[in-house]
């Protein structure tokens, strides 16, 4: 069982659109949680942590953590073309151990 | 400007021959970390790096060695390169908060890796 799954994708919104990005993980014992933005050929990029239960908002962006479902999201409200990427899922025990799910490809059509 | 500095962003090399990866951060960030990321496993991570002079391994950790003499330098060598480790780099670092939570990576640009 991996650490951290995410649903590869694709997946397509219309612009204006709420994307919905969906990650589960298996260690009850994860503390802090992350999504990242990578663009093909770049390197990650960081957008929003999260350590307790509930949810956080950052401009268009709302994650959102369940630990008793072991699930975490990410909204992007307004969606972009620019928004276009893949979205990482990263999940720490904090011990300095993270684990990475595999991205799902997000495709925002103008 | 905040950033990770990765080099070579580009290397071929031969099996065997050894190699040095460089990361340099201008941060302060007590912690670091290696990545490997490969199509349809994501990243993976190699070691990592608390502070100076305390590194751990990842996932992956075979085939590689890191040092963290510097707080801001975490080089990655690659002792005897095999065509498996042909992958693209990842170099990262955090900040903690004063629980030792983590902030967040900013990583590097990234070194793509080919050995043949």
């Amino acid at each position: 069982q991996k650490e951290v799954e995410q649903n590869s994708g694709p997946l397509s919104v219309p612009e204006g659109a709420i994307a919905s990005l969906n990650c589960t993980y298996s260690d009850r014992g994860s503390q802090s949680f992350f999504w990242y933005r990578q663009y093909s050929g770049k390197s990650p990029e960081l957008i929003m942590f999260i350590y307790s239960n509930g949810d956080k908002e950052d401009g268009r962006f709302t994650a959102q953590l369940n630990k008793a479902s072991q699930y975490v999201s990410l909204l992007i409200r307004d969606s972009q073309p620019s928004d276009s990427a893949t979205y990482l899922c990263a999940v720490t025990p904090g011990i300095g151990q993270f684990y990475f799910g595999t991205g799902t490809s997000l495709t925002v059509i103008p | 400007e905040a950033q990770v500095t990765q080099n070579p962003r580009y290397l071929i090399t031969v099996t065997g021959k050894k190699l040095t990866v460089t990361c340099s951060q201008n941060m302060n960030h007590e912690y670091m970390s290696w990545y490997r990321q490969d199509p349809g496993l994501g990243l993976r991570q190699i070691y990592y790096s608390m502070n100076v002079e305390v590194t751990d391994k990842g996932d992956v950790p075979e085939g590689y060695k890191v040092s963290r003499k510097e707080k801001r330098n975490f080089p990655l060598i690659l002792e005897s390169p095999s065509p498996n480790q042909t992958s693209l780099y990842f170099c990262a670092s955090s900040a903690l908060t004063r629980d030792d939570r983590y902030y967040g990576y900013t990583f590097g640009s990234g070194t793509r890796l080919t050995v043949v």
